[in-house]
């Protein structure tokens, strides 16, 4: 069975402290990997899609990377407006399987 | 930008009756999905559509519900007889082509079922 999982579950942290989030993957056949924001009572919002190993995409204070069995999203210098829930997903047969998402609180 | 709109974005609806909830994907998309999210737990699939059939669904996606594409923008997903554990956020997406993986979700629509 396909199965993303993400780490932590949750994470704390002050502002401008540096921190990044884990996502762990056993699809097979790796078609992307995608990265999503998902606010309280929202849709999940796209921010990346990565193919291959060794690949990296940035959007103001996130970075993703990709490995052959994981990705991380690195977020540098956070700011109380990016505390939210980060989902990964993965695409298989057409479909979106994502994983449990970790829930970022960033204190000022 | 172009984006996925989703109507109602609440319902609460009584058990055993039927809902309709409305999403009208981007429009040059071609793939069409809905999903549902539990409140804490993941996202789930329910069904894809392309070129006026389902193309996969999911074990959840039973007989309760039916998609349709009843003209050129909207898509609706159709629970017949709701039940209690239906209450779900629903989330409708859509991409562009075969080769392009990037889903963009809507906002979704809140179901509440008493």
């Amino acid at each position: 069975e396909d199965q993303v999982t993400q780490s932590p579950e949750a994470l704390r942290l002050q502002e401008g402290e540096s921190s990044s989030l884990n996502c762990s993957y056993t699809v097979s056949g790796l078609r992307g990997l995608f990265w999503y924001r998902q606010d309280p009572g929202k849709g999940p919002e796209f921010l990346f899609t990565l193919y291959s190993a060794g690949e990296e995409k940035e959007k103001e204070r996130l970075k993703a990377t990709l490995t052959k069995k994981e990705s991380f999203l690195h977020i540098t210098a956070p700011k109380p407006e990016d505390s939210a829930t980060y989902l990964c997903a993965e695409p298989s047969y057409g479909k979106l399987t994502f994983g449990q998402g970790t829930i970022l609180t960033v204190h000022p | 930008e172009p984006e996925v709109t989703q109507t109602p974005s609440h319902q609460v609806t009584q058990m055993g009756q039927e809902v309709i909830l409305r999403c009208v994907p981007i429009s040059n998309h071609l793939y069409f999905y809905w999903y549902r999210q539990i409140l804490g737990q993941k996202v789930e699939f329910l069904v894809s559509f392309y070129n006026n059939e389902i193309s996969e669904k999911s074990e959840i996606f039973d007989d309760q519900f039916s998609v349709e594409r009843p003209d050129g923008s909207n898509f609706t997903l159709k629970i017949r007889s709701t039940k209690l554990e239906d209450s779900a956020m629903y989330f409708c997406a859509s991409k562009q082509t075969s080769a392009q993986e990037t889903q963009y979700f809507g906002p979704g629509t809140r179901l509440l079922v008493l």
